[in-house]
């Protein structure tokens, strides 16, 4: 596509359930990465993928998080048992070996 | 990991007034970019700029990677200029950090 997609727009869950999140980076990118914005805060880096490297997941909050990349295509983030603190927007990224990023809309999750 | 630093938090402007935003890393970085983040929450990619000096219509954005500083000029501002402007910095791929962001109040 022409950008970064991702879905959905809005997750409204309960505590405890489990959620994930899908990402579509732009054609011909190579790396991805995962971020996770409060409400008024700045950006907190999650995890990244580089090709077919291993992915840096030192930004993931806890194990319950977890996310997946199928070679340079659609990346899904995970969150198990969902937290009230999870809410959040997480917003995808994709870059072209890793210099000038290009953001998707984000998903706006909510945990009841 | 690198920290960024982000000065002012908030400003606010009159219409057609001009402003400096400023971005201090605490180490050196070879990967630098501003991004505007409008009131949807969508954010806009506005320079790439590693080092040196780039100019996009009233926007400029420079930066001198030997001081580990990058400031972005915003000329003639208007209404449509609020919102929040990130800066982020890394010096590997994996590592781009985010400063808290100068949120913009331009009024009318």
């Amino acid at each position: 596509g022409a950008g970064v997609s991702q879905s959905p727009s809005n997750k409204v869950t309960e505590k405890g359930k489990d959620v994930e999140l899908r990402c579509d980076p732009i054609s011909g990118h190579t790396a991805l990465y995962w971020y996770r914005q409060r409400l008024g805060q700045g950006l907190e880096f999650l995890i990244y993928f580089q090709g077919n490297s291993a992915p840096d997941k030192s930004g993931l909050p806890s194990d319950r998080f977890s996310a997946e990349r199928t070679g340079e295509s659609v990346s899904t983030l995970t969150i198990q048992r969902t937290q009230q603190e999870d809410s959040a927007v997480y917003l995808c990224a994709s870059s072209l070996r890793g210099y000038e990023q290009f953001f998707g809309p984000g998903t706006r999750l909510t945990v009841l | 990991g690198i920290q960024v630093e982000q000065s002012p938090p908030d400003l606010i402007l009159q219409e057609g007034a001009n402003s400096t935003l400023r971005c201090n890393f605490s180490d050196s970085v070879n990967n630098l970019q501003w991004f505007h983040q409008n009131p949807w929450g969508q954010l806009i990619n506005l320079f790439y700029i590693p080092s040196g000096t780039k100019q996009n219509g009233r926007l400029s954005a420079t930066t001198v990677a030997t001081e580990r500083y990058s400031l972005l000029y915003i000329s003639s501002s208007q209404t449509t200029d609020s919102g929040v402007y990130f800066c982020a910095g890394g010096n590997n791929n994996n590592d781009m950090r985010f400063g808290a962001g100068t949120r913009l109040t331009v009024k009318p």
